[in-house]
């Protein structure tokens, strides 16, 4: 299967700051995946976006499948963006996830 | 629209006995996965079925783990008899026309075995 790196492991944000999640794949892709895996273990979908750039509010994603990676931008960040971020993509139908970036935002 | 549901949603059991985890895929997606997470190996595909029909069971771990998905509507997870090590959290997820769509997650299972 497509091995997934999410970088960086960890990122600790004062609120209002902006920040960026790295996600790097490994093989051609024809699905990508962004989740929010909020408090209470539910996985939020965030984004559907094997290439390409989308925006959703204050997040958006871009994939650069050319070169194997995505990358998640948030922008003024809020304490409810406290999470696990997971990057997941597939070149079949099983996603491979990656380990996750821990995201606590301080008010 | 109703997302996919899952049943029960936090189940405590005790080792040697049958759970059975519940899963409604959102209607009209004819591809569901059930996924395992666990802090050890993260989140992991178990079994893929698209018209119902398994078509990858390569990632159930034994033969204590049997999935089915009798109709379009409905699909089950049973683990007998359940181990410690079973305990995680068990997602099913589901998908329109090809697997290559956007995956759409249920709340989860938390399952833990004593």
């Amino acid at each position: 299967g497509i091995q997934v790196e999410q970088s960086p492991p960890d990122l600790i944000l004062q609120e209002g700051a902006n920040s960026t999640l790295r996600c790097n794949f490994s093989d051609s892709v024809n699905n990508l995946q962004w989740f929010h895996q909020n408090p209470w273990g539910q996985l939020i979908n965030l984004f559907y976006i094997p290439s390409g750039t989308k925006q959703n509010g204050r997040l958006s994603a871009t994939t650069v499948a050319t070169e194997r990676y995505s990358l998640l931008y948030i922008s003024s960040s809020q304490t409810t963006d406290s999470g696990v971020y997971f990057c997941a993509s597939s070149n079949d139908y099983k996603l491979s996830f990656g380990a996750g970036t821990t995201v606590t935002v301080r008010a | 629209d109703a997302g996919v549901i899952q049943s029960p949603r936090h189940e405590v059991t005790e080792m040697g006995q049958e759970v059975t985890l519940r899963c409604k895929p959102i209607s009209g997606h004819n591809s569901l996965f059930w996924y395992r997470q666990t802090m050890m190996r993260g989140l992991e595909l178990l079994i893929y079925f698209n018209n119902n029909v398994p078509i990858d069971d390569s990632g159930m771990p034994e033969d204590r783990f049997s999935a089915k998905m009798p109709n379009a509507s409905f699909s089950t997870l049973k683990i007998q008899p359940s181990e410690p090590r079973d305990s995680a959290v068990y997602f099913c997820a589901s998908t329109p026309g090809g697997s290559y769509n956007e995956q759409f997650f249920g709340p989860g299972t938390r399952l833990t075995v004593l």
